[in-house]
């Protein structure tokens, strides 16, 4: 695609419920990041895929949190059992390979209530 | 580990007059700094990039940012602003090798007044 698209733009969850966000990056790119951005804070890194490998999951806050890329593509993001304090813009980003700029979504706005 | 801290969470100014956004950062090796710019419902955007080689680095929009180890600083400059340039700027680290992940300051919101 032309950008990185994330789907849902926004999500409203109850407590307790699990949610699913999705990340398409550019294609071709080989990297790819997820960031969580509290309001009023910066983006704070959650994990790294290169191809379909996760290289870096020390951003991830808990075990509640989950990601994967089963063919190097398309990524999930996965909240189980969600909490009101999850609640942020999750943010994707991919780039061609390491080294390289990396290009942001637009994001996803998860709230929790 | 590294850390990014911006120095003022809003800055105005008036349309014409010199940006400056503070940017300081901590390393324990040379870093790779970075300015990226987030306007109101879109993703972040690349403004310019620091990576060991000149220490003024321009960027698009007529922006540049100067890297001074001595004072451990990233500032980003404008000579005038325009109205277009309202926007939220954010200051990262990132440590060559690696993962490459970047690691953002809290951000400085950017308000211009006619």
């Amino acid at each position: 695609g032309a950008g990185v698209s994330q789907s849902p733009r926004y999500k409203v969850t109850k407590r307790g419920q699990d949610v699913a966000l999705r990340c398409d990056p550019i294609s071709g790119h080989v990297s790819l990041y997820w960031y969580r951005q509290a309001l009023g804070q910066g983006p704070e890194f959650l994990t790294y895929f290169n191809y379909e490998a996760q290289q870096d999951k020390s951003g991830l806050p808990n075990d509640r949190f989950s990601a994967e890329r089963p063919e190097g593509s398309i990524s999930t993001l996965t909240i189980q059992r969600t909490e009101q304090r999850d609640s942020a813009m999750y943010r994707c980003a991919s780039s061609l390979e390491l080294n390289t700029e990396a290009f942001f979504g637009q994001g996803t706005r998860l709230t929790v209530v | 580990a590294q850390s990014v801290t911006q120095l003022g969470s809003h800055v105005s100014v008036s349309e014409g007059a010199l940006v400056l956004l503070r940017c300081n950062y901590s390393s324990s090796v040379p870093p790779y700094l970075f300015w990226y710019v987030q306007y109101p419902n879109q993703g972040l955007q690349l403004l310019l990039k620091y990576t060991s080689a000149a220490t003024l680095v321009k960027g698009i929009n007529g922006f540049e940012a100067e890297f001074k180890k001595s004072e451990t600083s990233f500032h980003l400059t404008k000579p005038s602003a325009h109205m277009s340039d309202a926007a939220e700027y954010f200051c990262a680290v990132r440590s060559p090798g690696g993962t490459d992940k970047l690691i953002f300051g809290t951000g400085t919101r950017l308000q211009v007044f006619p």
